[in-house]
């Protein structure tokens, strides 16, 4: 059981320039979500996904977009990378989107914008 | 609106000493409350949590967190400090309500350092 598992790892983009983040969970999850952490700022939601075929708006989805390609995956897109966007990405999941769920974590993707 | 709010964005203590990092968290209705742990460069690990079904709440390593509504606090607490407890720790509330059900808000964390 791998969890979740994000890629890349680390990336590097110039202003401007588009990219992917890749998401993928092997428990079964009916809920997906991702977050970006800054220093001092704690994680906040970007998008989430309830369900396979849904996505919602979180927090903070300006400059991005999120497709649910199957219940396994969720991606994360950056149609025009911008500085303000240098952070670390983390995606979870979790059985469903009751309060009391726990949400498990990806490593994070660690994102550069120069 | 929901919020937590983490007492401390740094707490330093020795090995063997009492550990004790704040939350205290607003919210309309009964809340569940989640403790999260970050070790460097690392994902975040579910602590504990609490879902009314004890006020006082064990969770792994040697962690537990009291869940008090008079304070509206839920502070996490280990006696005795170990040098692999150094990492960052954050306060969560999940919301109970509405199209936001299931949504995590997190404190902004605190980075405990443990001295030898």
């Amino acid at each position: 059981n791998a969890g979740v598992t994000q890629t890349p790892k680390f990336q590097v983009l110039k202003t401007g320039q588009s990219m992917t983040l890749q998401c993928a969970q092997d428990m079964n999850h009916n809920s997906m979500y991702w977050y970006r952490q800054d220093p001092g700022m704690g994680l906040r939601l970007i998008y989430y996904s309830a369900s396979e075929g849904t996505t919602d708006k979180g927090e903070v989805p300006n400059g991005y977009n999120v497709s649910r390609l199957n219940k396994r995956e969720f991606s994360l897109r950056l149609e025009s990378a911008a500085p303000s966007q240098t952070s670390v990405y983390f995606c979870a999941s979790s059985e469903d989107r009751r309060a009391r769920d726990e949400q498990f974590f990806g490593p994070g993707t660690r994102l550069t914008v120069l | 609106a929901q919020s937590v709010t983490q007492l401390g964005s740094h707490v330093s203590v020795s090995e063997g000493a009492l550990v004790l990092l704040r939350c205290n968290y607003s919210s309309s209705v009964p809340p569940y409350l989640f403790w999260y742990v970050q070790y460097p460069n690392q994902g975040l690990q579910l602590l504990l949590k609490y879902t009314s079904a004890a006020t006082l709440v064990k969770g792994i390593n040697g962690f537990e967190a009291e869940f008090k509504k008079s304070e509206t606090s839920f502070h996490l607490t280990k006696p005795s400090a170990h040098m692999s407890d150094a990492a960052e720790y954050f306060c969560a509330v999940s919301l109970a309500l509405g199209g936001s059900q299931g949504n995590l808000i997190f404190g902004k964390g605190t980075k405990l350092s443990v001295k030898p």
